[in-house]
């Protein structure tokens, strides 16, 4: 597997508390990603960088900031978290380009109570 | 916007019998790719299709991408346990680098 580390792999958080997902690689990738998974809806790209300090939107960003100060680091802040921010988070890395492929993280269980 | 469905969205067989998911997108890929998530696990690269009509294959696995690159299909040739999983297709838009991820078909095998 690609040297992707997601930390915590874990958490559970209340209602209106700040959070911050962790995503390191070792792959050297330009570009990273940032996707939350739910049941009936697949993979949702939530953000994703094309370089230190250049960050992007996807599909479902709302709610959610990132941060990306060095190549191998990407984070996934939710400012004041929400019920319907319990999911699973991917970070993913790859190389960009058409024909890019994506290598994943092993995930971030949150739970928003 | 631009949407990825897969159908089924479960399926369950016997050990032994074939399987295929279907995959269709609304507008027109610049190619497909598919991915496969072990229970629990993360998604995990399988392969890419790049042209109309392309048909690849891998041991038991065989993928097609559509003539009008609009839709993409994974048959497994009698199924294994470890063939239990979710598999994903993702693609490119054309004018857009970044995958859109289909709604996924989570297959569980019946020993």
């Amino acid at each position: 597997d690609a040297g992707i580390t997601q930390s915590p792999r874990h958490k559970v958080t209340e209602t209106g508390t700040p959070v911050t997902l962790r995503c390191h690689q070792t792959e050297n990738h330009r570009y990273m990603y940032w996707y939350r998974q739910d049941p009936g809806h697949g993979l949702r790209l939530i953000h994703y960088s094309y370089g230190v300090k250049d960050t992007d939107k996807g599909e479902v960003s709302d709610g959610y900031s990132v941060s990306r100060s060095k190549t191998e680091d990407f984070l996934l802040t939710l400012e004041s978290a929400t019920s319907s921010q319990t999911s699973v988070y991917f970070c993913a890395i790859g190389t960009g380009g058409i024909n890019e492929k994506l290598f994943f993280g092993s995930g971030t269980q949150l739970s928003v109570l | 916007g631009q949407q990825v469905m897969q159908i089924p969205q479960y399926q369950h067989v016997q050990e032994g019998e074939d399987f295929t998911t279907y995959c269709n997108s609304s507008t027109t890929l610049s190619n497909i790719q598919w991915y496969k998530q072990r229970p629990g696990g993360h998604p995990v690269f399988l392969i890419q299709l790049v042209k109309s009509g392309e048909v690849k294959k891998q041991k038991r696995l065989t993928f097609q991408f559509g003539e009008a690159k609009k839709n993409s299909s994974l048959h497994i040739t009698a199924t294994q346990t470890t063939d239990v999983g979710t598999y994903f297709c993702a693609g490119p838009y054309f004018g857009n680098e970044k995958l859109t991820f289909g709604t996924g078909t989570r297959l569980t095998i019946i020993p």
